[in-house]
């Protein structure tokens, strides 16, 4: 499979509100309800942020939320803060074992 | 808490070996599928090979077929990493990620803080 593609970079002031994209296919993103997010600031490990396409897990502020609409998925930060700066990566199903990653957005807060 | 802590990574040359271990604690390992995710320098995440909760489910990417073999020891935790052939390109930091099913679930709900393998001469 191929990378779901992402933005390579978005930006916005803090209070506002910026949103990623995650174009797949519709064997993978467009197929399954099965997207999540990951958020990964420098030298540490991904976490996972949404699941699910929009749910979030427990402790993952609800300023973060996910959509999907045919064969694109999208996380959209609310509020933007400081600490949100980072690299997100989208990641669906497609079938049994195989999972695809996006190819990663980095969000700067101005 | 879960914590899932990799070892074993280092320096290797191209055509070497490595095996990469990662210790589970705070779960019940023996419950869950995991999966190895890596990163090469500067760039995105790569999913690479997967694991059922008993072993007896695998799955690995192309990229990697014939030169890693995934295992678990659920007896110890632990989930292993057997890498050879190493090329340059195997260069990563390589994640140990638990999945929230025991054959494979959607998402990946907790990740190890990673072990870096730099191959080259």
């Amino acid at each position: 499979q191929s990378a779901l593609t992402q933005p390579r970079s978005v930006s916005g002031s803090p209070g506002q509100s910026v949103t990623i994209s995650c174009t797949g296919t519709s064997s993978d993103v467009g197929g399954y309800n099965y997207v999540s997010w990951y958020q990964q600031h420098p030298g540490k490990a991904p976490k996972l942020m949404i699941y699910d396409v929009s749910k979030r897990p427990s402790g993952v502020p609800d300023r973060f939320s996910g959509s999907k609409s045919g064969n694109t998925a999208s996380l959209t930060i609310s509020g933007l803060q400081a600490e949100d700066e980072a690299d997100y990566y989208c990641c669906s199903y497609a079938g049994s074992y195989p999972r695809v990653f996006g190819t990663g957005t980095k969000v700067t807060v101005l | 808490e879960v914590q899932l802590v990799e070892s074993g990574g280092g320096l290797v040359q191209p055509g070497g070996s490595l095996r990469l271990s990662c210790s589970a604690s705070g779960v019940t390992f023996s419950s869950y599928a995991m999966h190895w995710v890596r990163q090469a320098p500067g760039k995105g995440l790569e999913y690479v090979l997967a694991i059922s909760s008993n072993g007896g489910s695998t799955y690995y990417a192309d990229s990697v077929k014939g030169r890693f073999t995934i295992s678990r020891d659920n007896s110890k935790n632990t989930l292993y990493l057997q890498m050879s052939s190493l090329r340059a390109e195997d260069t990563a930091v390589y994640y140990c990620v638990k999945d929230p099913d025991w054959y494979g679930g959607y998402y990946f709900d907790y990740w190890g803080q990673g072990t870096l393998v730099t191959v080259s001469s």
